[in-house]
């Protein structure tokens, strides 16, 4: 089984950069595309990632995402931290057409 | 404006049975897969199906294989995901989201509170 794994919480000073990794095992992250969710409280999540590193419509370009085959893992990096990016982000991808989600990452902006 | 829209909060007893649906607008909805997403309180999320409308190509999770049961409707651009016998861990936010080429396309989430 594939399993994308995630620190369970992060924390930054405002105006920081902060970056959130999703480790994969069981299975090979180069093998699929990894999408990156923002989830607010009290709020469904929305992508801001997708495709490894393509940010969605709208996102800032404060957000960024990688892949790094060498370590089976996946980044979001968030520079120049705002309050409101005080969310929980959590890691997709794929196994045999299968959705795959890692355990999500609290990232308090102190 | 692209969107999932969903059914509305249930109560319900143990025992009881649920359909809750997700209807797409905006997109071609029955070309791209859908799936269901369980987050229960205070966790993260966790796949549970997933069902392409155009074919009704059917995956279910080995977790809850046996526990539910993804349709679609492509008259009315709508997924489901129904449940025959609830019990209290049943409760739970449930999200749908549609695979579209630019990440996944959510919808708000059905509140399902199971009870007795």
């Amino acid at each position: 089984n594939f399993v994308l794994t995630q620190p369970p919480s992060v924390s930054e000073s405002p105006g920081k950069t902060v970056t959130i990794t999703c480790t994969g095992s069981g299975g090979s992250i180069a093998s699929n595309y990894v999408q990156w969710f923002q989830q607010r409280p009290g709020s469904a999540p929305t992508t801001i990632v997708f495709d490894d590193d393509h940010r969605a419509s709208e996102v800032p370009d404060r957000f960024s995402g990688s892949r790094d085959s060498s370590s089976n893992s996946a980044s979001l990096t968030i520079s120049g931290l705002q309050p409101e990016d005080e969310a929980d982000y959590f890691c997709h991808s794929y196994e045999d057409g299968h959705w795959v989600f890692g355990g999500g990452t609290k990232l308090t902006v102190l | 404006e692209v969107r999932l829209e969903q059914s509305r909060p249930e109560v319900k007893k143990p025992g009881e049975s649920l359909v809750i649906s997700c209807e797409g607008s905006g997109y071609s909805f029955n070309d791209y897969w859908v799936g269901w997403v369980r987050q229960m309180p205070g966790k993260g999320v966790e796949w549970m199906a997933m069902i392409h409308p155009r074919d009704s190509n059917i995956k279910y999770s080995p977790t809850f294989q046996g526990q539910v049961i993804i349709s679609a409707d492509t008259s009315r651009s709508t997924a489901y995901l129904q449940w025959r016998s609830l019990k209290a861990s049943d409760t739970a936010i449930y999200y749908c989201a549609s695979d579209v080429p630019a990440g996944l396309l959510w919808g708000p989430g059905t509140l399902v509170t199971v009870s007795s």
